[in-house]
């Protein structure tokens, strides 16, 4: 079964720091692959998602993420974060051919001003 | 255009009694998926939907769990005798097709169950 890692459960930094959250999935196979976020009292939006070309994706309010198929990983990544990127980030994989995903166990990220 | 919208929004229960939780998918998609998140777990996948048949039952924890869609359209998750353990925010998810770039699933806002 496919299973998927993140590896910081907590992340707090300041304003304009930059951000990388780590994200590694168990699946041998074809797979898509995509970054959820919850900001506080909001239900969960599509950050970005790859499904296949180019390995480094570029989503909403200025993330990317780079797929790395031989390390089995898509970070999470941000050059300079506001107070609003304050929010649990949730990696999910699933089978080109699938349909459920499978969520990693999120990283609450705080952002202080 | 309206989103994925979930009711109710909470549910505060007594262990052994049944709750019903009902969620409508953006119009036009055809697959729709029921997950659950505990707290300060990631989401568990419990059953997805394809048109009114569910290909994939291998998420729900228990027989008490089932699930019905009905006119494509609607579905509803029946937890029959709760327990506390089943205490979780039950989401549910839509997208426009099964597989390929067309499988993005756009979330609704969770019904937030409480078992006391």
């Amino acid at each position: 079964a496919q299973s998927v890692s993140q590896h910081n459960h907590h992340v707090i930094l300041s304003e304009a720091a930059s951000l990388e959250l780590g994200c590694n999935y168990s699946y041998g196979g074809t797979v898509n692959l995509f970054w959820y976020v919850q900001y506080p009292g909001q239900h969960l939006q599509l950050l970005l998602k790859y499904f296949s070309g180019d390995p480094l994706v570029k989503g909403i309010k200025g993330f990317e993420a780079e797929f790395i198929k031989s390390k089995f990983s898509f970070n999470l990544r941000k050059p300079s974060v506001q107070w609003s990127d304050t929010a649990e980030y949730f990696c999910a994989v699933n089978k080109a051919a699938g349909n459920k995903l499978t969520f990693g166990g999120g990283t609450r990220v705080l952002v202080k001003p | 255009g309206a989103g994925v919208s979930q009711s109710p929004s909470n549910k505060v229960t007594e262990k052994g009694k049944d709750v019903e939780l009902r969620c409508d998918p953006i119009s036009g998609h055809t697959a729709l998926y029921w997950y659950r998140q505990r707290l300060g777990q990631g989401l568990e996948f419990l059953i997805y939907f394809q048109g009114n048949s569910a290909p994939d039952k291998s998420g729900l924890p228990s027989d008490r769990f089932s699930a019905e869609r009905t006119g494509e359209s609607v579905s509803t998750l029946t937890i029959q005798r709760t327990q506390q353990e089943d205490s979780a925010v039950y989401l549910c998810a839509s997208s426009l097709a099964v597989s390929g770039s067309g499988n993005e699933q756009y979330f609704g806002p969770g019904t937030r169950l409480t078992v006391t």
